[in-house]
C-alpha cells in the first residue's frame, strides 16, 4: 500500500496563511488524497479530500501535485483553533482499512 | 456531526477481565470502525463492519473481537484485558455511498488495564 510522509511538526503565525506538505511518491492511479485533523482531547475530523484536481471548501484547500506524488493543504488564515494534529491518507477504491499515520502537529503563535 | 456516541468514555480495568466498549450512531451510516491510537502510532484500524453481521479485520485484530447486531450499534470487546490495551479507542462511520465518503468519529474512549 501507498504511504505518506508529513514533517512531524509545523508552527505558524496566527492569521497567515499554512502549507502543509504531504508526500506520496508510491501513490497508485485509485488512491484518493484524504486530509483529516485532530483537535486536542477530540476524535479526527475530515477537512477534505482530492484525486487529480486542486479542491476547495470552506475548511481548506487542497492543492495536488501534476504527477500526484505530493499534495498540499493550505489553510488559507490560520487562527488559534486550526492548531491540531493533521492526517494526510490515501485513500485506495474499495479499501476500508484506511491508515492514519502520525500527522502534521500545527501550532499556530498568537 | 454524524451522531456518534461512544460509551463508557473513561473506563479503569484490571487485566484479565472483559471489556466491551459500545458505539452508537443515529445516522443509519452504513460503515463502522474501530481505532486504537497511542503515543508515537497514530490511528490504527482494529476492526470495521460494512453491515449488520458483516465485520472484517484491521491491522491491529489480535486480542480484540466486534460485533453488528443492528445498523446502529458497533461493539468492540476485549476478552480478556491487558496492559498492552490501555490505549484511547475511537469509532467512527461512513455513509458508504460511493468510496469518497468521509468519516465521521466519536469522542473516545479512554481505556487503563492495570
Amino acid at each position: 500500500d501507498a504511504k505518506t510522509t508529513q514533517p512531524n511538526s509545523m508552527e505558524s503565525n496566527e492569521e497567515e496563511p499554512v502549507h502543509l506538505p504531504c508526500n506520496h511518491s508510491t501513490i497508485s492511479g485509485t488512491d484518493y488524497i484524504h486530509w483529516y485533523r485532530q483537535l486536542p482531547s477530540q476524535g479526527p475530523e475530515y477537512v477534505i479530500h482530492g484525486l487529480t484536481s486542486n479542491v476547495n471548501n470552506r475548511m481548506a484547500s487542497l492543492a495536488i501535485a501534476e504527477d500526484r506524488k505530493s499534495s498540499t493543504l493550505i489553510l488559507h488564515r490560520a487562527t488559534l483553533r486550526d492548531a491540531a494534529v493533521y492526517y494526510c491518507i490515501l485513500r485506495k477504491r474499495g479499501n476500508e482499512k484506511l491508515t492514519f499515520g502520525t500527522g502534521t502537529r500545527l501550532t499556530i503563535i498568537p | 456531526d454524524a451522531g456518534i456516541t461512544q460509551s463508557p468514555r473513561h473506563k479503569v480495568t484490571e487485566t484479565g477481565t472483559p471489556v466491551t466498549l459500545r458505539c452508537h450512531q443515529t445516522e443509519n451510516h452504513r460503515y463502522m470502525y474501530w481505532y486504537r491510537q497511542d503515543p508515537g502510532h497514530g490511528l490504527r484500524l482494529i476492526h470495521y463492519s460494512y453491515g449488520v453481521k458483516d465485520t472484517d479485520k484491521g491491522e491491529v485484530s489480535d486480542g480484540y473481537s466486534v460485533s453488528r447486531s443492528k445498523t446502529e450499534d458497533f461493539l468492540l470487546t476485549l476478552e480478556s484485558a491487558t496492559s498492552s490495551q490501555t490505549s484511547v479507542y475511537f469509532c467512527a462511520t461512513r455513509t458508504g455511498t460511493g468510496d469518497t465518503g468521509e468519516l465521521f468519529f466519536g469522542e473516545g474512549s479512554r481505556l487503563t488495564v492495570l
